[in-house]
C-alpha cells in the first residue's frame, strides 16, 4: 500500500519560476493537508481541504495555491518562487469528521529556490 | 487558538538510559494529542496519541507518554533509550471542537543517543 506519495524528492528552482508539487494517497482520506518545516519552527500549515472541491488556508498560505478536483490529489502550487520559501514541504493525509486519527504524511519535497 | 510547545531544541541521552522529551499544550476544552518522530531525510511517522481514558498512553517502539492535564503537558518516555531513536520528535496538538481537524505541531526536539 503506497499511503501518500510525494513527487519530485528534491527540486531547485530559481526566483520567479513557477512549479507544482504533487500529492496524492490511496487511502480515500477526505482531509488533505499540506505543512513546510524550517528548522525551529516545526510544521507550519499552508492550506488544506476537507473533500473535493473544498480547500481553504493555514497558517502560511501566501505565495501558494492549491485546488482540489478529486479524492486522492492534491496538488500546491508555487506561483512565483522566492528564496524564502526553500523549504521540505510534507502532504499528510486524514479521515475526516474523525478528528481523533493520525495523519498519514508523504516522504516530502525538498525545495531549493535560488 | 491551539498552541504546542516544545521547550528543549535537544536531548541528549546515553544508551541505556530513560529518555524523556517535553510538550505542553494550549487549547480549549479537552486536546487530541499526538507524537511523531522523523528520521533523516524522511517524512513523519505516527507514534502514540492521546485522546480520551487512561492518562498512560503506550506507542510503538516502546515508547509512551503521559498525559498530564493539570500541568497541560504530554512529555514522551522511554525506558531505555536506543542508538536508532535519534531523530527528530514533534509534539502535535488537535482541538477535538475544530471540525477541520487541524493539526498545530511543537518546533520539534531533537535526540541524541549516545553508545
Amino acid at each position: 500500500n503506497a499511503g501518500v506519495t510525494q513527487t519530485p524528492k528534491f527540486q531547485v528552482l530559481k526566483t520567479g519560476q513557477s512549479m507544482t508539487l504533487q500529492c496524492a494517497q490511496d487511502m480515500n482520506h477526505e482531509y488533505m493537508s499540506w505543512y513546510r518545516q524550517d528548522p525551529g519552527m516545526g510544521l507550519r500549515l499552508i492550506h488544506y481541504s476537507i473533500g473535493a472541491g473544498i480547500t481553504d488556508q493555514g497558517e502560511v498560505p501566501n505565495g501558494y495555491n492549491v485546488s482540489r478536483s478529486t479524492t486522492e490529489d492534491f496538488p500546491l502550487r508555487l506561483l512565483s518562487a522566492a528564496p524564502s520559501q526553500t523549504s521540505v514541504y510534507f502532504c499528510a493525509s486524514s479521515p475526516t469528521g474523525t478528528a481523533n486519527t493520525e495523519a498519514f504524511f508523504g516522504q516530502g519535497t525538498r525545495l531549493t529556490v535560488v | 487558538a491551539q498552541s504546542v510547545a516544545q521547550p528543549e531544541d535537544q536531548v541528549n541521552v546515553a544508551e541505556g538510559n530513560p529518555l524523556t522529551v517535553k510538550c505542553t499544550y494550549s487549547v480549549s476544552g479537552n486536546p487530541y494529542l499526538f507524537w511523531y518522530v522523523q528520521y533523516p531525510n524522511r517524512g513523519l511517522q505516527f507514534l502514540l496519541k492521546y485522546i480520551t481514558g487512561d492518562n498512560l498512553v503506550k506507542g510503538s517502539y516502546g515508547f509512551e507518554a503521559e498525559f498530564n492535564k493539570s500541568q497541560t503537558s504530554f512529555h514522551l518516555k522511554k525506558p531505555s533509550a536506543l542508538v536508532s531513536d535519534s531523530a527528530l520528535y514533534f509534539c502535535a496538538v488537535r482541538d477535538p471542537t475544530d471540525s477541520w481537524g487541524k493539526l498545530q505541531f511543537g518546533a520539534g526536539t531533537q535526540v541524541v543517543v549516545t553508545p
